[in-house]
């Protein structure tokens, strides 16, 4: 059974960097597309984009700028990095395994609160 | 893309049959994917490719459409089906979701 769960600070301060990190058990970082979806409290949900195994990544263009997606395959792990954060960035961030056919194992998610 | 869900909210009883629209503003074959979300909890995939059930999600709910119109319907209303849904187009990056469905009880 696939599990994913994301780690990383629950607060961050306006314009610094918020990282997560997700762990990937029960498969294997390099058999899958890894991405990461945000959802504002109250609504709806936003694809930030993936990153596959060897390192290549499609990031939403509406987030590029900001956004570093990489993945560790010793620790079965991969992560993101959003700089210049906002309050605008507060929202439950997932992790997830994505496929042609979409998203199909999810991470519980975290919140991240941008306040000072 | 854009989608649009439609109604943003309906309240229905148990036993009810409840459909959900979603509509694209352009295209995206048979791309489409449903999930449902509980308060709480992450979104669960439920029918992907428009229309192909998840193995494991009960046969009470259904998908159909193409290219930009869409339909989820759930044949009779159960408690444990009270949630919100979305669509999501996987057609083309970025991919997007659509505003949500929430479907509470009457």
């Amino acid at each position: 059974q696939v599990q994913l769960q994301e780690s990383g600070p629950g607060l961050v301060k306006p314009s610094e960097t918020l990282s997560l990190i997700c762990t990937v058990a029960g498969d294997s970082i390099g058999s899958s597309y890894w991405s990461w979806i945000r959802q504002p409290p109250g609504k709806s949900l936003e694809w930030i984009g993936y990153v596959y195994y060897d390192g290549s990544t499609h990031y939403n263009p509406s987030l590029q700028s900001r956004i570093t997606m990489s993945v560790d395959t010793s620790n079965n792990q991969f992560s993101l990095k959003l700089t210049s954060v906002t309050p605008e960035d507060t929202a439950v961030y997932y992790c997830a395994r994505e496929d042609v056919y979409g998203s199909g194992v999810w991470g519980q998610g975290t919140l991240v609160t941008v306040s000072s | 893309i854009q989608l649009t869900q439609s109604p943003s909210s309906l309240s229905a009883s148990v036993g009810d049959r409840v459909t959900i629209t979603c509509r694209a503003s352009q295209g995206v074959r048979n791309s489409l994917v449903w999930y449902q979300q509980k308060p709480g909890n992450a979104p669960k995939l439920l029918i992907y490719a428009a229309s192909t059930l998840r193995g494991g999600v009960p046969s009470r709910f259904s998908g159909s459409g193409s290219e930009a119109n869409f339909t989820l319907t759930i044949s009779s209303l159960q408690p444990e089906d009270f949630a919100t849904y979305y669509c999501q187009q996987v057609n083309i990056y970025p991919r997007t979701f659509g505003g949500g469905t929430r479907v509470e009880i009457k």
